[in-house]
């Protein structure tokens, strides 16, 4: 099992420019996540998803839209890139019945200049 | 007040002494608590859950104190592979959201 995957590791945007990071999972998890996570701020919530076609708000979902089509994959799509998100971005699954035990894939570094 | 709060730390300690964290949590319904290590630019892993009063693995053991609304976790006769950032995450009762502590910085030196 290859566990999350994030694609790409590393992205240089300028502002105003949009993207999407990939997350994919071959863990047949229901529950994937989103978080960012920026120096002395810790890991904060984007967006997640229960299950195929259903996805809510985090705590800091603003120029962040999210989709889940399969079980498997879960797409971060920056809008308008702005330099406030410049960050470092996780993706995480688990089971719907655990989601304190989450399993991350390796993080995208993404500066907005 | 921030849901989960923790000390940035860094701790310094040197090999073999015996280090403790604390976690505050903001809402007394909570039922599960975890605990995540995460190395210098790597991602977080799960080190361990809490689901009553505490929970022991090897040299590390976490306890819950509901009166005071607070986790520790507790690391026996550290290594220089301790050395990591340790995150306290707690789930928001009735919703699907993970919240994260900003972590507390172990260093430990020979």
């Amino acid at each position: 099992n290859a566990g999350v995957t994030q694609t790409p590791k590393f992205q240089v945007l300028k502002t105003g420019q949009s993207m999407t990071l990939q997350c994919a999972q071959d863990m047949n998890h229901e529950y994937m996540s989103w978080y960012r996570q920026d120096p002395g701020m810790g890991l904060r919530l984007i967006h997640y998803s229960v299950g195929a076609g259903i996805t809510d708000q985090g705590e800091v979902p603003n120029g962040y839209n999210v989709s889940r089509s399969t079980t498997e994959d879960f797409p971060l799509r920056l809008l308008s890139a702005a330099p406030s998100q410049t960050s470092v971005y996780f993706c995480a699954s688990s089971s719907t019945r655990i989601v304190g035990e989450q399993y991350f894939g390796p993080g995208t570094r993404l500066t907005v200049t | 007040r921030k849901e989960v709060e923790q000390d940035p730390g860094p701790f310094n300690v040197p090999e073999g002494a015996t280090v403790a964290f604390n976690c505050t949590y903001s809402n007394s319904a909570s039922q599960s608590f975890f605990w995540y290590r995460q190395d210098c630019r790597k991602e977080p892993k799960l080190l361990m859950s809490v689901y009553s009063s505490g929970n022991e693995d090897g040299r590390f053991t976490a306890q819950l104190n509901r009166a005071s609304q607070y986790i520790s976790l507790l690391i026996r006769d550290s290594k220089l592979s301790d050395s990591a950032t340790y995150l306290c995450a707690v789930p928001l009762r009735g919703y699907n959201k993970l919240i994260f502590g900003a972590g507390t910085r172990l260093a430990v030196h020979p």
